[in-house]
């Protein structure tokens, strides 16, 4: 059981550049979310999905985009990537309600944008 | 509006040291979640514990506790006989129940944990 899955977990782009990170799970989660995570800030809420071909905003949307084309994967783009960009970025999932274990978080996705 | 305060930035003890993380929240919700998570320098987010709003038992887990009081609206948490291995950020979350249904987190900012040896 491979639970959630990020890739690519190292990324360096040059500002302007386009790129997505790819978030799947296997644990037939409805609900999935993307986090970033930066140096004295903890994780913040980008945005997330209630259920295959939803999408809502978190905290802080602006300059991501995302997809939930599929139950299992769930999707985060930068259009045009900004230095502010560079981050930590976790995907998770859960079930309708939390469970016992709360979420389950990927390995994380360490971008550079330069 | 969610609110997670781990006021303690970083803390330093001797091995087998017992040591508490601090976490006071706030929140409207009648019926929430807290949670800590353990985030060592590998840098994945391992769960260690999540609290029911209406449970105010505290919770014994090995070498760890947690200590629960609605009142001052806290959710401590405890390592007894600190080891290396316990080096670590650890966060402090808050569920965050959304119109839609989606109950998200909300984190603190972390507390850096460095257990010397």
């Amino acid at each position: 059981n491979a639970g959630v899955t990020q890739t690519p977990k190292f990324r360096v782009l040059k500002t302007g550049q386009s790129m997505t990170l790819l978030c799947a799970q296997d644990m037939n989660h409805e609900y999935m979310y993307w986090y970033r995570q930066d140096p004295g800030m903890g994780l913040r809420l980008i945005h997330y999905s209630v259920g295959e071909g939803t999408t809502a905003k978190g905290e802080v949307p602006d300059g991501y985009n995302v997809s939930r084309l599929k139950k299992q994967n769930f999707l985060l783009g930068l259009e045009s990537a900004a230095p502010s960009q560079t981050s930590v970025y976790f995907c998770a999932s859960s079930y309708l309600l939390s469970g016992r274990n709360g979420y389950t978080f990927g390995s994380g996705t360490r971008l550079t944008v330069v | 509006a969610q609110k997670v305060t781990q006021a303690q930035t970083e803390i330093s003890v001797v091995e087998k040291e017992d040591v508490t993380l601090d976490c006071v929240y706030e929140t409207r919700d009648t019926t929430y979640y807290l949670f800590w998570y353990k985030q060592p320098p590998s840098g994945e987010l391992v769960f260690l514990i999540r609290r029911n709003s209406f449970d105010e038992q505290n919770e014994i887990s090995g070498r760890y506790s947690w200590n629960f009081q609605k009142s001052t609206s806290s959710f401590n948490f405890t390592i007894t006989a600190s080891q290396v291995v316990d080096s670590a950020v650890y966060f402090c979350a808050l569920s965050d129940l959304k119109d839609d249904g989606a109950n998200n987190l909300f984190f603190g900012t972390g507390t850096r944990l460095t257990v010397i040896p």
